[in-house]
């Protein structure tokens, strides 16, 4: 079955600096997603993107995120400059005329 | 934000039995519910969802049952496997499911052999 994959999967960073986090989606899926997990906390919806832009975001999605789809098959989140609170889980999701499909995430610890 | 609620942290059950986890919804504008099942170091995995127009939706040994006027989900394991031991999440969004899903706080299922 077709799966979407993230790298890294564990990221440390020192606080201040920019980190980009990489998602293959699902080759056929249109819409694309950034979810996130913080320790002990509830997954919170971060941003959508289709057809090359961002169709939703929540308040949480502030201009220290970016997402860009470089190519035909990566979707990137960008953090400018990380906070110590923006340690968490990050999963990347993907749809078609399906419910979403998550990658086993990218755990980023800031420091 | 306590759109999403799943009051029951954590359920224990014995292998063969039915599990019934319960999720319940402030937000009327709700239309789509999902529940996703999640293993320690994976992402969450998408088992059954059901749309406001109906109230049962069943694959195999999942079950999931919607009371629009209680604002209340359920979803029925039978049988239980321990396979199915895991975090369970209910997710909720507004049309179908391609809007940000809001999820609620999981309840980790232990199935005992």
């Amino acid at each position: 079955e077709p799966e979407v994959t993230q790298t890294p999967s564990h990221q440390v960073t020192q606080m201040g600096q920019e980190v980009i986090l990489r998602c293959v989606p699902i080759s056929n899926h249109l819409y694309f997603y950034w979810y996130r997990q913080i320790l002990g906390q509830k997954v919170e919806f971060l941003v959508s993107f289709y057809n090359n832009e961002i169709s939703e975001k929540s308040e949480i999605f502030d201009d220290q995120f970016s997402v860009e789809r470089p190519d035909g098959s990566n979707f990137t989140l960008k953090i400018r400059s990380t906070k110590l609170e923006d340690s968490a889980m990050y999963f990347c999701a993907s749809s078609g005329t399906s419910p979403l499909h998550f990658g086993n995430g990218t755990r980023l610890t800031v420091t | 934000d306590q759109q999403v609620k799943q009051n029951s942290p954590s359920l224990s059950v014995q292998e063969g039995r039915i599990s019934i986890l319960n999720c319940d919804y402030t937000n009327s504008m709700f239309d789509y519910f999902l529940w996703y099942k999640k293993y320690p170091a994976e992402g969450p995995t998408f088992l059954i969802s059901i749309s406001s127009i109906k109230d049962k939706n069943e694959d195999g040994r999942f079950t999931v049952f919607l009371n629009k006027s209680a604002k209340h989900l359920s979803l029925h394991i039978v049988p239980s496997q321990p396979g199915d031991s895991a975090v369970y999440f209910c997710a909720a969004s507004v049309d179908t499911g391609r809007r940000a899903l809001t999820f609620g706080s999981g309840t980790r299922l232990q199935v005992q052999p």
